[in-house]
């Protein structure tokens, strides 16, 4: 069975300062997928990031890298330079393949930047 | 246009009353999904469409019922309603159910309050 788990149920920063948001994922399968969404207020989940499990490549986007570990089943969330409006709840996200789509999401770790 | 949209935002209802939540994507998707977010617990994926047919049903009681008339537009009828229904119900859509898992695209959500 799959499992998500974002141990940080919510984490409060100063502004610029730097945060991660941890993810650990259980899967049996090899080739799965991994996604973060980002909820802010207003409630619609918007779209961060896709990676499968055959690219452990980390990625940057502008403030936002993600760090994927298999030997750690980990895919990690680090936001540099933190702002007001990065306030959201995130979630991390697992998808097997042949699963038919099926998104099993961590609990979501709530962040407020503070000014 | 956004890609997922909702309708009502807010709604609330009496345990007796029947009413309908509506989501229509603008994203020449053809797989579409229901899920509920209560509050403390993940995000539960409720029903899946793929080209209009009902592909999954996660245990979900009959007093939701689902229709799909196209790939556009989804629907979700509620009735007898219990306080406990009480929550964030989003949906979202992608391209089509594959062997590899895509990415969804959620609307804002429909908050649903019953008394």
């Amino acid at each position: 069975a799959q499992k998500v788990t974002q141990a940080q149920t919510e984490i409060s920063v100063v502004e610029k300062e730097d945060v991660t948001l941890d993810c650990v994922y259980e899967t049996r399968d090899t080739t799965y997928y991994l996604f973060w969404y980002k909820q802010p207020p207003s409630g619609e989940l918007v779209f961060l990031i896709r990676r499968n499990s055959f690219d452990e490549q980390n990625e940057i986007s502008g403030r936002y890298s993600w760090n994927f570990q298999k030997s750690t089943s980990s895919f990690n969330f680090t936001i540099t330079a933190s702002q007001v409006v990065d306030s959201a709840v995130y979630f991390c996200a697992l998808s097997e393949a042949g699963a038919g789509n099926m998104l099993t999401f961590g609990g979501g770790t709530r962040l407020m930047v503070k000014p | 246009e956004t890609g997922v949209t909702q309708t009502p935002r807010h709604l609330v209802m009496g345990m007796t009353n029947k009413k309908s939540l509506k989501c229509e994507q603008h994203l020449g998707h053809n797989a579409m999904y229901w899920y509920k977010q209560s509050a403390k617990k993940p995000l539960e994926l409720m029903f899946v469409y793929n080209f209009k047919e009902q592909t999954e049903n996660n245990s979900v009681p009959s007093r939701f019922s689902p229709e799909c008339p196209n790939s556009s537009h989804l629907f979700l009828h509620l009735h007898t309603l219990q306080p406990e229904d009480s929550a964030l119900y989003l949906c979202a859509s992608s391209p089509e159910l594959v062997v590899f898992p895509d990415t969804q695209y959620f609307g804002p959500g429909t908050r649903l309050t019953v008394l």
